[in-house]
C-alpha cells in the first residue's frame, strides 16, 4: 500500500531497554522526520533526513538515534530508554518540491511508554 | 525555536467565529497549518508563503504578516467536522524542515 506506514502502533518498554520504531513511505520522497507529541509541547523535532545516509539533529535529539541506508527508511532508535521517553512518536515525509512547499505527510504515530 | 501559540484553547458554539494566532520571535520565511484530529496524525491546511498572502480550505482561512512575524488561522462560521487541534509550522531560513507550535485545541459545539 502506498503512504507513510510506521510499527509498533503501541509499545510498552522498561527503562533501559533499547527500543526501535519504524518508518517506511512509498513515495520514494527525500525528506523524512522524526517528531515527538507531549501535552502542552506539541511537535518537536528530534531528527531530520534529507537523503539516503543524510541525517541532522533537530531540537530534541539528546537519547535518540537515526540511520537512513534506504530512502524509504528512517528507523528511530531509543538506546536505554526513559521514563521521559514516554511519548507518542511521529514520522513524517515530504518531497521538498519548490521553495517553502514542503509539505509533510504524518504517519500514524507510534505511542510509546516507558516504565 | 518553537513558535507560540494562542489561545491554547478555545469552545466554539456551530456557526461561530475563531481566531488562532501564531508568532515568532525570528523572521518567517514560510507558515504551515496543520489540523490534529483526537487519536489521529496531524493533516496539512495550507502553505503561506508571501507576507499578507490569504490562503483558503472550506471557511478556513490563514493571513501570514511577515513584517509582524505572525500568521493568524481564521475558522469562520464553524463546523462540528472543525474540531481538533490546530498546529501552525514554521520555517525559518527556506528549510525543509519545520518547528511547530504548542497547539490550539478547537471543540465545536452543537
Amino acid at each position: 500500500d502506498a503512504g507513510i506506514t510506521q510499527s509498533p502502533r503501541y509499545k510498552i518498554t522498561e527503562t533501559g531497554r533499547q527500543v526501535t520504531l519504524m518508518c517506511h513511505q512509498t513515495w520514494s520522497h527525500s525528506y523524512m522526520f522524526w517528531y515527538r507529541q507531549d501535552l502542552g509541547h506539541g511537535l518537536r523535532l528530534i531528527y531530520y533526513s534529507a537523503a539516503a545516509d543524510i541525517t541532522d539533529k533537530g531540537e530534541v535529539p539528546d537519547g535518540y538515534v537515526v540511520s537512513r541506508s534506504k530512502t524509504e527508511n528512517f528507523p528511530l532508535t531509543l538506546e536505554s530508554a526513559t521514563r521521559s521517553q514516554t511519548s507518542v512518536y511521529f514520522c513524517a515525509s515530504s518531497g521538498g518540491g519548490l521553495t517553502g512547499a514542503n509539505v509533510l505527510t504524518f504517519g500514524a504515530g507510534s505511542r510509546l511508554t516507558v516504565l | 525555536q518553537q513558535p507560540v501559540q494562542s489561545p491554547q484553547a478555545v469552545i466554539l458554539r456551530e456557526g461561530e467565529d475563531a481566531v488562532i494566532n501564531c508568532s515568532s520571535s525570528k523572521a518567517l520565511y514560510s507558515v504551515h497549518w496543520y489540523r490534529q484530529k483526537h487519536g489521529e496524525a496531524p493533516v496539512f491546511l495550507m502553505i503561506l508563503l508571501k507576507g499578507g498572502e490569504q490562503k483558503g480550505h472550506e471557511k478556513i482561512s490563514a493571513s501570514f504578516n511577515e513584517k509582524k512575524q505572525q500568521s493568524s488561522l481564521y475558522l469562520t462560521a464553524s463546523q462540528l467536522s472543525y474540531s481538533g487541534t490546530y498546529f501552525c509550522g514554521t520555517d525559518f531560513v527556506n528549510d525543509y524542515k519545520l518547528s511547530f507550535g504548542a497547539g490550539t485545541t478547537v471543540t465545536v459545539r452543537a
